[in-house]
């Protein structure tokens, strides 16, 4: 397993601004994933975070909403910009890959957003 | 339609009951199938793994996989009040680890 943190565990946000969620690995992971979690709904896979290339984007989530960076194998942000209250979620990011098995992912707490 | 179906709850009993989360699938293409526990502000944690059809069995939790009707399920035992979270079931194709998520089910196991 993994140990993942997540900055800031919760914001309150005003709309039209952006916030930046960092997420931090205890070791070097190939596979880094964002989610959304919004209440009542599953979570929703927001993009893979690539390190050294851009991105991969689910169906509904663009670059330019959403834009990611992985500098390295330890490490990875997302930002959500011009925000509005939709955006009010739950933001997790994950890690898979460490024992190669399928699917076995492991979640960082997860940071709580609020738009008002 | 969605592609993994889960009953929200919540669901409530007593301590000591036997409990059962369940949860249907559409995308014949999935071959492995998950629980993930997820405790009130928390992430969720990997629980339960198990690959295409089957039983898997881990002290009192029991997954079971029926590919044939798409039906996945999981079985508390001696359900406690630590028991008391919500249960996500989650599956992906062979091919990939994009986990596909129901929407979970909220368990309070009462004294």
């Amino acid at each position: 397993s993994a140990v993942i943190s997540q900055k800031p565990s919760r914001d309150i946000c005003q709309r039209g601004t952006s916030l930046t969620i960092q997420c931090q690995v205890d070791s070097q992971v190939t596979m880094m994933f964002w989610y959304r979690q919004q209440p009542g709904q599953s979570l929703t896979l927001i993009a893979t975070a690539n390190q050294g290339s851009e991105a991969t984007y689910e169906s509904g989530f663009v670059i330019d909403k959403f834009p990611i960076s992985r500098p390295n194998l330890t490490f990875s942000t997302l930002t959500v910009s011009n925000m509005s209250p939709e955006d009010s979620s739950i933001y997790l990011c994950s890690v898979g890959g460490l024992a190669g098995v399928k699917g076995e992912q492991y979640f960082g707490p997860g940071t709580r957003l609020t738009v008002t | 339609q969605k592609e993994v179906e889960q009953d929200p709850g919540p669901l409530s009993v007593p301590e000591g009951a036997i409990v059962s989360l369940n949860c249907t699938y559409s995308n014949s293409a999935f071959q492995y199938f998950m629980w993930y526990r997820q405790y009130s502000r928390k992430g969720p944690e990997l629980l339960m793994y198990t690959y295409s059809s089957g039983n898997k069995e881990d002290g009192r939790f029991t997954a079971q996989v029926d590919k044939s009707s798409k039906y996945i399920s999981l079985f508390i035992r001696d359900s406690q009040p630590s028991d008391s979270a919500t249960y996500l079931c989650a599956s992906t194709p062979g091919g990939g680890n994009k986990l596909t998520f129901g929407t979970g089910t909220q368990l309070k196991v009462e004294l």
